[in-house]
């Protein structure tokens, strides 16, 4: 059973430039979770993606945006970048079954560094 | 809103030596809870989780208790080792749209 995995695992950007990370889930899961985690912090919630919609959304502003396709893999796409976009991105999967909590399986990340 | 406070880091301890990590919550429902680690370089694993008031989660020889009446959930271990070196994270849940974090605890564990 593959894990989740995320590509690339680290990129460097300049301010105002744009950025797509990728995430593919494990098998079998049908949702996918997008965190930040800047340093020293712990992560907080982007967005979610179940059955290609959004399904949640943190405070993050619509620069952040993101995909999810048939396969159930992701996309998170970030615009015009600022310095304090610099941070270690995660990515989650779980299979989304109605009533209790589903398990959340994290990526090892992307680092992005915004200069 | 929702919210986690826990410890700050780091925490050093020697091996074998007991540990506890306080966490506290705050939450408009009834959340699910959990504590997870992050060895270095490597994403978010759970380590245990409690669903409701007065559930004990174990995993590995760590333990917390669910406490709905002090909000909390604080992880134990009897006698950790150096392989435990990790960052912590407490987080709550109260569907199944998100995970909240607290800022996280360094432990640091020598021989």
């Amino acid at each position: 059973e593959t894990g989740v995995t995320q590509s690339p695992t680290h990129l460097i950007k300049t301010r105002g430039q744009q950025v797509t990370l990728r995430c593919s889930s494990q098998s079998g899961h049908n949702t996918v979770s997008w965190y930040q985690q800047a340093l020293g912090q712990g992560p907080q919630f982007i967005f979610q993606y179940y059955r290609e919609e959004e399904n949640g959304r943190g405070n993050f502003p619509p620069r952040f945006s993101g995909l999810q396709f048939p396969n159930y893999s992701s996309e998170l796409n970030v615009n015009a970048l600022e310095l304090d976009d610099s941070a270690l991105y995660l990515c989650a999967s779980s299979l989304t079954t109605s009533g209790a909590y589903n398990e959340q399986f994290f990526g090892p990340g992307t680092r992005l560094t915004v200069l | 809103g929702d919210s986690v406070t826990q410890m700050e880091g780091p925490v050093t301890l020697s091996e074998e030596a007991f540990l506890t990590i306080n966490c506290t919550y705050t939450a408009t429902g009834y959340p699910s809870l959990f504590w997870y680690v992050q060895y270095p370089g490597e994403g978010l694993q759970l380590l245990l989780k409690a669903t409701k008031a007065d559930d004990k989660g174990s995993n590995k020889g760590f333990e917390a208790t669910y406490r709905k009446e002090t909000t909390s959930f604080h992880l134990e271990k009897g006698s950790v080792q150096v392989s435990d070196s990790a960052v912590y994270f407490c987080a709550l849940s109260e569907g199944t749209d998100k995970l909240i974090f607290g800022t996280g605890t360094r432990l640091q564990v020598f021989p």
